[in-house]
């Protein structure tokens, strides 16, 4: 089966540093997304991950653990603006990503 | 990250109407399109995929004589709602998923509103 696990809600404070943790379990993997969505707008992509590591873009980074089934998102020195969904998703090969329900990411002053 | 666009970004139109949404990749060849819907504070609902010039692959539950979807090549897909009613007023997205490494973008969304 396909099974991705993400919190539901986190919630952070302005400047600080939030990690929101993925799992997945899915039948086939050729790779991890990272998209952040804000209310009524679509999904921007953030990262895309296909080897093991972690990969730096400005304040946002994204790991990941083929072996371990396992991805996080790391976002540092928090801004408000940074309050939104965030969607893990597996490409588990010729077909349809596979999303997470989201993480709702609640940055507070 | 390549660019999606949607047009148009919002469309009011009387229920028994029918409504066509435009999806094109704009610096990228998209081998596969895929139309999605969300409710309000729902998540993604994917209703089908579509491979360049081939039958589009409807979701279950998705009527596919309702939401007519093609692909006629690589740079634009159209979704149209035959016959609208208020119960199909959502946000719809489109994806756009090239060759390898398969990274897929989304369109800015359509927000479809039936009166």
């Amino acid at each position: 089966g396909q099974n991705i696990d993400q919190p539901t809600e986190m919630t952070a404070t302005e400047g600080a540093i939030v990690q929101i943790n993925c799992t997945y379990q899915t039948s086939g993997f050729n790779g991890l997304f990272w998209y952040q969505q804000h209310a009524g707008e679509a999904p921007t992509f953030l990262s895309y991950n296909v080897l093991d590591g972690l990969e730096e873009k400005g304040r946002f980074s994204s790991f990941l653990s083929r072996s371990k089934g396992y991805s996080y998102l790391l976002l540092k020195e928090l801004q408000m603006k940074d309050s939104a969904s965030y969607l893990c998703a597996v490409n588990s090969g010729n077909t349809p990503l596979v999303f997470g329900k989201g993480t709702r990411l609640s940055v507070i002053a | 990250g390549a660019v999606v666009s949607q047009h148009p970004s919002r469309v009011i139109c009387k229920s028994g109407t029918s409504v066509k949404i435009e999806c094109r990749s704009l610096d990228f060849q998209a081998t596969t399109m895929f139309w999605y819907r969300q409710f309000p504070k729902q998540s993604l609902m994917l209703m089908a995929t579509s491979n360049e010039g081939s039958k589009a692959t409807y979701e279950q539950g998705v009527e596919k004589d309702k939401f007519l979807i093609n692909h006629a090549s690589l740079t634009l897909s159209t979704l149209t709602v035959t016959s609208a009613h208020p119960e199909d007023s959502s946000f719809y997205i489109c994806s756009a998923r090239g060759g390898p490494p398969y990274e897929q973008y989304f369109g800015p969304g359509t927000r479809l509103t039936v009166t």
